[in-house]
């Protein structure tokens, strides 16, 4: 198993544009998530899903956008790129509620 | 809002002495408790977790325990050694697998 795979690694985008950071899981969980982690800080939760075609905010959503088709795949979108969201953005999955999260690589994105 | 504070954000040690590391969290829902260790540069990984039916579990140097009743656990690290030098996060959930809110991070450093 690949686990959880992200691309791209690292990006540079302008202000004000749009990009989608992808993430698969083929370990069959249902749960996925995206978190951020600014400099020095913790992950902070943007966007969860427990599940195909479901999808909720976590703590800090604004700017941000997520869709669950597929059990595989939990892409998070990116509108109007600002400098606030340069950070290292961690995609996670979990078989259910009850079993640990396990991460990604992380996708490095500046905004300049 | 959910909250769980971390302390001390950076520890220095000598190799073989023991670590501690210590959490408060604010939801008194919160009953599942892990620990991730973060190399630089790498994904998060977990370490140790603790449910709230549980107030310690060990596993080889490392320990948890947890006083729900104040709201606080700690990571206890012994024999330390410098591959043990990485951050550290404590987070919080309701369930293992749900909402994770995680501490700032402590920087542990372990000197030959």
């Amino acid at each position: 198993n690949a686990g959880v795979t992200q691309t791209p690694k690292f990006r540079i985008l302008k202000i004000g544009q749009s990009m989608t950071l992808q993430c698969t899981q083929d370990m069959n969980h249902n749960y996925m998530y995206w978190y951020r982690q600014d400099p020095g800080m913790g992950l902070k939760l943007i966007y969860y899903s427990v599940g195909a075609g479901i999808t909720d905010k976590g703590e800090v959503p604004n700017g941000y956008n997520v869709s669950r088709s597929t059990t595989e795949d939990f892409p998070l979108r990116l509108e109007l790129a600002a400098p606030s969201q340069t950070s290292v953005y961690f995609c996670a999955s979990s078989y259910t509620g009850l079993h640990e999260q396990y991460f990604g690589p992380g996708t490095r994105l500046t905004v300049t | 809002g959910e909250n769980v504070e971390q302390h001390p954000s950076t520890l220095s040690v000598q190799e073989g002495d023991s670590a501690v590391i210590k959490c408060t969290y604010s939801d008194s829902a919160s009953n599942y408790f892990p620990w991730y260790k973060q190399e630089l540069g790498k994904r998060p990984q977990l370490i140790i977790d603790i449910r709230s039916n549980v107030g310690e579990k060990k596993d080889q140097r490392i320990a948890v325990t947890l006083n729900k009743t104040a709201k606080h656990f700690s990571l206890h690290i012994t024999e330390t050694q410098p591959e043990d030098s990485a951050v550290y996060f404590c987070a919080a959930s309701r369930t293992p697998g749900g909402k994770l809110i995680f501490g700032q991070g402590t920087e542990l450093s372990v000197k030959p």
